[in-house]
């Protein structure tokens, strides 16, 4: 089923712990972006990708970094956890072009510790 | 860049009335313009979405409004009912981005 996925749904570390946060579709959507989210509140956005070997920091690059190897795989790292990374982890894509609906993940739960 | 204002923040309606969440954007370029709803712990979800060159969209209960000379756009719910209770976001997008309001949380009373 055409999807997007993102993994882990919910993940607890410690302070200074690298960790990365997957994030797959099957859409075959070119465009791709992470959101940090808390609960009920707005989406800030950290970065997104057009395609294949390109990514932009968005508002919010909070101190992670992202890769695009792969179209379907946009995963984004966090080289050292700290508390305030604490929040919802949304990834999203959409077609190319403008105006396109974007189709959300479930979301990745981070609590730094 | 662009700028998306969302008013209000919070809503209590009773079931059966209409509920109107509005937002703004300042960047004349943004010429689409999706809605939201994002129930406690799920993803958001696409509902409505309006482009530049239409005024008015309308989906059985649901519908949007675009004014672009005043760079303002509303979603009206009409015969509310429980399940309608949720977040709701809008945006402005303009080529690859998307910008986001801060969220209306709408709760309707049964």
């Amino acid at each position: 089923e055409a999807d997007i996925y993102q993994t882990p749904r919910y993940l607890v570390i410690g302070t200074g712990k690298k960790i990365t946060l997957e994030c797959s579709q099957t859409m075959g959507h070119d465009k791709m972006y992470w959101y940090q989210q808390d609960p009920g509140m707005e989406l800030h956005l950290i970065h997104y990708s057009y395609g294949v070997n390109s990514t932009e920091k968005g508002d919010l690059s909070s101190e992670s970094t992202v890769s695009r190897i792969r179209t379907e795989h946009f995963p984004l790292t966090l080289e050292s956890a700290r508390p305030s990374h604490t929040s919802q982890y949304l990834c999203a894509s959409s077609e190319f072009g403008t105006g396109p609906e974007q189709y959300f993940g479930p979301g990745t739960r981070l609590t730094v510790t | 860049g662009e700028n998306v204002e969302q008013h209000p923040s919070t809503l209590s309606v009773q079931e059966g009335d209409s509920a109107v969440i509005k937002c703004t954007y300042s960047d004349s370029a943004s010429n689409y313009f999706p809605w939201y709803k994002q129930e406690l712990g799920k993803r958001p979800q696409l509902i409505i979405d309006i482009r530049s060159n239409v005024g008015e969209k309308k989906d059985q209960r649901i519908a949007v409004t675009l004014n672009k000379t005043a760079k303002h756009f509303s979603l009206h719910i009409t015969e509310t009912q429980p399940e309608d209770s949720a977040v709701y976001f809008c945006a402005a997008s303009y080529g690859n981005q998307f910008y986001f309001g801060t969220g209306t949380s709408l709760t309707v009373i049964p």
